[in-house]
């Protein structure tokens, strides 16, 4: 079974400033993929930045930048440069190769509030 | 209209009503997802349809029915419902490729309140 933990329940950073979203997931499977999600207030849940469990390379995605610790399992995402348009729930959430190659696993989400 | 679309946004039902969500997307995927987010918990699959299959968590009880008559259009059933049922029902869907992220686009939700 796939797990993804997030830690933060709350975060609370000054525009700006670059702030760190930790996640981190429990998997079996070599290939998996894992995905952010931004869900303002309004309720619809926005795709942000994706990383493949077998890319070299960190993601990154204009302000978004995905911090991949494999031997540590650990996504964590990086917003650079806060805006007040942040402020919302952000979630982390993993597909793995094994059972319905189409479902996701979430986290339990972070609320972010960006502070003028 | 564009991407994924959910009709209605709000929605107040009585525990003997039935009615109806509908979702819509525009992106011409191959698969279709609900979700069920309630307060406090992480998102909750429901039910997933593509051209290959048709995947339903097994917790979620029998008073919700999904109906999926083609890739664009995804309905969910809704009868006897209960308090517990109230929450945010998000519709999603995603691109099958081998290989690809198949990354999920999601619609706006509908708000669901059983009284």
């Amino acid at each position: 079974a796939q797990k993804i933990t997030q830690t933060q329940p709350g975060m609370f950073v000054q525009e700006k400033e670059a702030v760190t979203l930790d996640c981190t997931y429990d998997t079996s499977d070599q290939s998996y993929g894992l995905f952010w999600y931004k869900q303002p207030s309004s309720g619809e849940m926005i795709f942000l930045i994706y990383q493949g469990s077998y890319d070299e390379q960190n993601a990154t995605e204009g302000r978004y930048s995905l911090n991949f610790q494999k031997a540590r399992k650990s996504a964590n995402l990086v917003i650079s440069a806060s805006q007040l348009g942040d402020s919302a729930m952000y979630f982390c959430a993993m597909r793995a190769s094994t059972g319905s190659a189409r479902q996701l696993t979430f986290g339990s989400g972070t609320q972010l509030t960006v502070l003028p | 209209e564009t991407g994924v679309t959910q009709t209605p946004r709000h929605l107040v039902m009585g525990m003997t009503n039935k009615k109806s969500l509908k979702c819509e997307q525009h992106l011409g995927h191959n698969a279709m997802y609900w979700y069920k987010q309630s307060a406090k918990k992480p998102l909750e699959l429901m039910f997933v349809y593509s051209l290959e299959e048709r995947v339903e968590n097994n917790s979620v009880p029998s008073r919700f029915s999904p109906e999926c008559p083609n890739s664009s259009h995804l309905f969910l059933h809704l009868h006897t419902l209960q308090p517990e049922d109230s929450a945010l029902y998000l519709c999603a869907s995603s691109q099958f490729r081998q290989g690809a992220p198949y990354e999920q686009y999601f619609g706006p939700g509908t708000r669901l309140t059983v009284t």
